[in-house]
């Protein structure tokens, strides 16, 4: 089973509102990021947890803040975004952290952000 | 200079025959390499990985590796309608990052 699941779908918002985006994973996977993915555009790495602690924060605004509650469960919160802010955000999954061997990610189906 | 350079396409091919998809890397310390295959509005989708020089073969697919030149390339015997999509190139460094190329869409005629 290579399943990551997101909730919700979809997603609209003001610029005022606090919203929190969840990702989960049951393959025992230790590595999870955020990714962020314009139209017409490759993904773009937000953050990585590796054993459930941040490793990567990709210079993020602060308006975007993750958590990692437990090893299966990735949260992003949301608060006081802007229009450009809308996109779809993908979570994904990989096996491990370290320097040998594929460890490769699964992608979620992602959650299609509207921010007005 | 980019991470990961791919043709942005699109690469049309008739029903039936290989299609050939590149991508070069500019991190010799890159350890693994990966090939995603996103329909439009959907997420990407794992279809290959390779870490080892040489052709790793799975199904219809085919990834090749070479590390002294710092290219990945992707075949596609048999291509399908159903393989019209954007193929994306990912490259894993040595601290998991991982860098996507900017895809290269696909189009398979009928």
């Amino acid at each position: 089973d290579t399943e990551v699941t997101q909730t919700p779908k979809h997603l609209v918002m003001g610029m005022t509102n606090k919203k929190s985006l969840k990702c989960e994973q049951h393959m025992g996977h230790r590595a999870m990021y955020w990714y962020k993915q314009k139209a017409k555009k490759p993904p773009e790495l937000m953050f990585v947890y590796s054993y459930e602690k941040l490793s990567i924060n990709e210079s993020v605004p602060s308006r975007f803040s993750p958590e990692c509650p437990n090893s299966s469960l990735l949260n992003l919160h949301l608060h006081a975004l802007q229009p450009e802010d809308s996109a779809l955000y993908l979570c994904a999954s990989s096996q491990e952290v370290g320097t040998s061997g594929a460890y490769e990610q699964y992608f979620g189906p992602g959650t299609r952000l509207t921010v007005t | 200079q980019k991470e990961v350079e791919q043709n942005s396409g699109p690469l049309s091919v008739p029903e039936g025959a290989i299609a050939s998809l590149n991508c070069t890397y500019s991190d010799r310390g890159s350890q693994s390499f990966f090939w995603y295959r996103q329909y439009s509005g959907k997420s990407p989708e794992l279809i290959m990985f390779i870490y080892s020089n040489g052709d790793k073969e799975d199904g219809r697919f085919t990834a090749q590796l070479n590390k002294a030149s710092q290219y990945v390339s992707l075949l596609i015997r048999d291509s399908q309608p159903s393989d019209s999509a954007t193929y994306l190139c990912a490259v894993r460094n040595n601290f998991n990052k991982f860098y996507f190329g900017s895809g290269t869409k696909l189009n398979v005629k009928p």
